[in-house]
């Protein structure tokens, strides 16, 4: 049982670049999030998924976008890097509970640490 | 609009002391509240929930309360022990999604 798993794990980007971080969990969750960490500003999310073939902005969308096209798989697209990018990404994912929104735990993935020249 | 806030400042406790690190939250209404721990170079691991009807939730040498009057949440750790030292990070719910503070460092010092 992998959990969640982010590939690659560092990367190194020239400025105008494109790429993209893959999430996958293998622990059948409905929701799925990536979210950004950086020096004095914490976690913030970028982009999350509800289900397969969902996707919503969340506080910092903007130069990125994704897509759920399986369950167990959420993509983070960056079409043109710019330095302000740079950052460290993480996945996180968790169940659907019946009856509501989740109340349940985010399992998170290691990171990709992501550099923009 | 909606803020987190933890103390910046990183908590420097002899080990045996108990640790408390504070979650402080405006423009919220939270059914539930969340701690995480993070390690460096690590994602963040869950720790503890408490709901907003749960003035206190134990497990093991950890304790969190939540004050939904005074909107803060206390995070406790007894007898702290240098394996302890990590950042701590509280979490509040925002429709399907959680908003993070910015996490407290913590290092316990033999």
């Amino acid at each position: 049982n992998a959990g969640v798993t982010q590939t690659p794990k560092f990367r190194v980007l020239k400025t105008g670049q494109s790429m993209t971080l893959l999430c996958a969990q293998d622990m059948n969750h409905e929701y799925m999030y990536w979210y950004r960490q950086d020096p004095g500003m914490g976690l913030r999310l970028i982009h999350y998924s509800v289900g397969e073939g969902t996707t919503a902005k969340g506080e910092v969308p903007d130069g990125y976008n994704v897509s759920r096209l399986k369950k167990q798989n959420f993509l983070l697209g960056l079409e043109s890097a710019a330095p302000s990018q740079t950052s460290v990404y993480f996945c996180a994912s968790r169940e659907r509970l019946a009856g509501g929104p989740s109340t349940g735990e985010l399992f998170f993935g290691e990171g990709s640490r992501l550099t923009v020249l | 609009s909606q803020k987190i806030e933890q103390n910046s400042e990183a908590l420097n406790i002899q080990e045996g002391k108990t640790a408390t690190l504070t979650c402080n939250y405006t423009n919220y209404s939270p059914a539930y509240l969340q701690w995480y721990r993070q390690d460096p170079g690590r994602g963040p691991v869950f720790l503890l929930l408490i709901r907003e009807n749960e003035k206190e939730k134990r497990k093991e040498r950890l304790k969190v309360t939540f004050d939904t009057t005074l909107k803060q949440s206390l995070f406790h750790i007894t007898a702290s022990q240098p394996a302890d030292s990590a950042t701590y990070l509280c979490a509040l719910p925002s429709r399907y999604a959680l908003n993070f503070g910015k996490g407290t460092s913590l290092l316990v010092t033999p």
